[in-house]
């Protein structure tokens, strides 16, 4: 049974349209809920840590929130640059992480 | 500068010959992981060390094994390698500790078993 759930598993957006990824988890004991950003080829950028529910963080035109079973990373008016898959993970009380499959986010201009 | 190192990057081999792809941080980091990645799959945690000689299995282990004799080093050994394990694997580290768990990745190594 997954843990960890991300939709959708692609997103084609206009530039400046903005939208929000959805993660989903049903862990347990949550230590900390990740938010990562993955290029081609490249290995995941780390971009936000949660750890409670209501907390929110914010980075450029990237906002992640947290809720006691999801979490959203909101992308306001998106560039081409902001095109890249993105990655939710949790970790448990035991340090075990978990990601979820990804969302494919491409930005046209 | 503050990395992750991986070696190599790139290795197609035989199964059944033991291979080891080494991970190296420089940034006294005590929690070190190994991850694989496949399409569809997403990332899967093979291993995790929390400390040297402290190492836990994740949710992929079979197949492969890991050890932590020193702080920055944490390379990933499969002794018997199968077509199955072709995948690209990451290592990552971090601090350990409530706030300060965000993993920094390696670039890494994409493995071919033929």
């Amino acid at each position: 049974e997954d843990q960890v759930t991300q939709s959708p598993e692609a997103l084609r957006l206009q530039e400046g349209e903005s939208s929000s990824l959805n993660c989903s988890y049903t862990v347990s004991g949550l230590r900390g809920l990740f938010w990562y950003r993955q290029d081609p080829g490249k290995g995941p950028e780390f971009l936000f840590t949660l750890y409670s529910a209501g907390e929110e963080k914010e980075k450029e035109r990237l906002k992640a929130t947290l809720t006691k079973k999801e979490s959203f990373l909101h992308i306001t008016a998106p560039k081409p640059e902001d095109s890249a898959t993105y990655l939710c993970a949790v970790q448990e009380d035991d340090y075990k992480l978990s990601f979820g499959a990804g969302t494919t986010v491409t930005v046209r201009a | 500068e503050a990395q992750v190192t991986q070696n190599p990057r790139y290795l197609i081999t035989v199964t059944g010959k033991k291979l080891t792809v080494t991970c190296s941080q420089n940034m006294n980091h005590e929690y070190m992981s190994w991850y694989r990645q496949d399409p569809g799959l997403g990332l899967r945690q093979i291993y995790y060390s929390m400390n040297v000689e402290v190492t836990d299995k994740g949710d992929v282990p079979e197949g492969y094994k890991v050890s932590r004799k020193e702080k920055r080093n944490f390379p990933l050994i499969l002794e018997s390698p199968s077509p199955n394990q072709t995948s690209l694997y990451f290592c990552a580290s971090s601090l350990f500790g409530q706030g300060k768990n965000e993993q920094y990745f390696g670039p890494g190594t994409r493995l071919t078993v033929t």
